[in-house]
Order: structure tokens, then C-alpha cells, then sequence
């Protein structure tokens, strides 16, 4: 397994303004995700951050929007640009360890744009 | 047709009952099978992680997959209010980059 930090844990920002969401794992690892919960949902992926190469965005996310950094196997960020009150939401992200295809999620980041 | 349906409940209990929460997905190429807990204000935690058919047991909880069925079941005996949480399926195939197929997930209340 592995212990996943987010930073921070929550934020209210007004709309127009971006937050950047940290992710740091204590272990190296290859894969990281980067979800999207909205209250009472499932869990949406917004893109697959792989070290070394540029983000993997789904679709009806865009690297404008979201971008993100991956600059070593331990850390990455996620900002969310220009926010509207639509962007309220818990951000995850998550690593797969190893070789088989669990994931393991951090303790979320609470967002409310106001 | 969602790739993963689950029952999003919520689904009551009382303490000590045996809990029953299932999935169904509709790829046959999916192989591998994990269940999530996730309390109120935290990320999901992996409870199970099952490859193909067959059973996988850990403590109070039991994992089962019928590929023939397309069908996924958590089985949870002697259930405690530690475990009221929302109970999320999740599967994937190798070669889909690791991206995972999740269902909707299913409130769970265990009652003293």
C-alpha cells in the first residue's frame, strides 16, 4: 500500500481565482490519478498523471482547466483555474503501487467556490 | 447502460446482521475486482482486491465474483455501526492503463 498526504484539506475561494491541490505519496510510484467527487457521487477521474510524460485528460476535462504537475514519483499537483461554483467539489488523487491495479487514495481535498 | 450498475441504497441494518452489497458490470473483459469504503469526509479505503472468479475472504468481509454472471458481491458478517460508510465497486481489465470502472456506490447504515 501507501500513505497519500493532500494539502490542503479544504478551501473556500471566490470564483475567477485558481487553487493548487498538492499530492505526495512516501513511496515512488509511476501512476497517480486525479478524481473528482461531487457530495453524495461517484468518483469522476479527471486524468492519469504519469512522471515524465504530460497528463492523460478524460473527457470534459481539459489541461487548460486542470492543469498538472508531476515533477518526481513522489509529488503532484492539480489546479483548478478560473473557478465557478460549479468546481465545488471533493479532489482525490490516488497512486497504483506496484503491479497490480489497486489504487490507493488521499484523504481528499474539499473545495467551495463561492 | 452504465459499464458498472450498483444499488445506490441506502440499505439499513441492524448491528450484528450479515450484509449483502453487489455489482454488476457488463465488459467480460474485466478482470480485476476491488471494493472501497469510504466514510463521511474521506477518500476511499481499498477493502478488497480480487482477481477473476471466485472467493476472497479477510476477517468479517468476503469477496465474490462470478464472471459467468457478470456479478460482484461484499459480504459483510456480524456487521458493527463502524461499518455504516458507503460501499463502492470498482473494476478494470489489464492493457485500460489502469483506469478504473466505478459504480455508484452503496450507503450502508448499521444500527446499534
Amino acid at each position: 500500500s501507501a500513505v497519500i498526504s493532500q494539502k490542503p484539506s479544504r478551501d473556500i475561494c471566490q470564483r475567477g481565482t485558481s487553487l493548487t491541490i498538492q499530492c505526495q505519496v512516501d513511496s515512488q510510484v509511476t501512476m497517480m490519478f486525479w478524481y473528482r467527487q461531487q457530495p453524495g457521487q461517484s468518483l469522476t477521474l479527471i486524468a492519469t498523471a504519469n512522471q515524465g510524460s504530460e497528463a492523460t485528460y478524460e473527457s470534459g476535462f481539459v489541461i487548460d482547466k486542470f492543469p498538472i504537475s508531476r515533477p518526481n514519483l513522489t509529488f503532484s499537483t492539480l489546479t483548478v483555474s478560473n473557478m465557478s461554483p460549479e468546481d465545488s467539489s471533493i479532489y482525490l488523487c490516488s497512486v497504483s503501487p506496484g503491479i497490480s491495479y489497486e489504487q490507493y487514495f488521499g484523504p481528499g481535498t474539499r473545495l467551495t467556490v463561492t | 447502460q452504465k459499464e458498472v450498475e450498483q444499488d445506490p441504497g441506502p440499505l439499513s441494518v441492524p448491528e450484528g446482521a450479515i450484509v449483502s452489497l453487489n455489482c454488476t458490470y457488463s465488459n467480460s473483459a474485466f478482470q480485476y475486482f476491488m471494493w472501497y469504503r469510504q466514510y463521511s469526509r474521506k477518500g476511499p479505503e481499498l477493502l478488497m482486491y480480487t482477481y477473476s472468479s471466485g472467493n476472497k475472504e479477510d476477517g468479517r468481509f468476503t469477496a465474490q465474483v462470478d464472471k459467468s454472471s457478470k456479478y460482484i458481491s461484499l459480504f459483510i458478517r456480524d456487521s458493527q455501526p463502524s461499518d455504516s460508510a458507503t460501499y463502492l465497486c470498482a473494476t478494470t481489465n489489464a492493457g485500460n492503463n489502469r483506469k478504473l470502472i466505478w459504480g455508484l456506490g452503496t450507503s450502508l447504515a448499521v444500527n446499534p
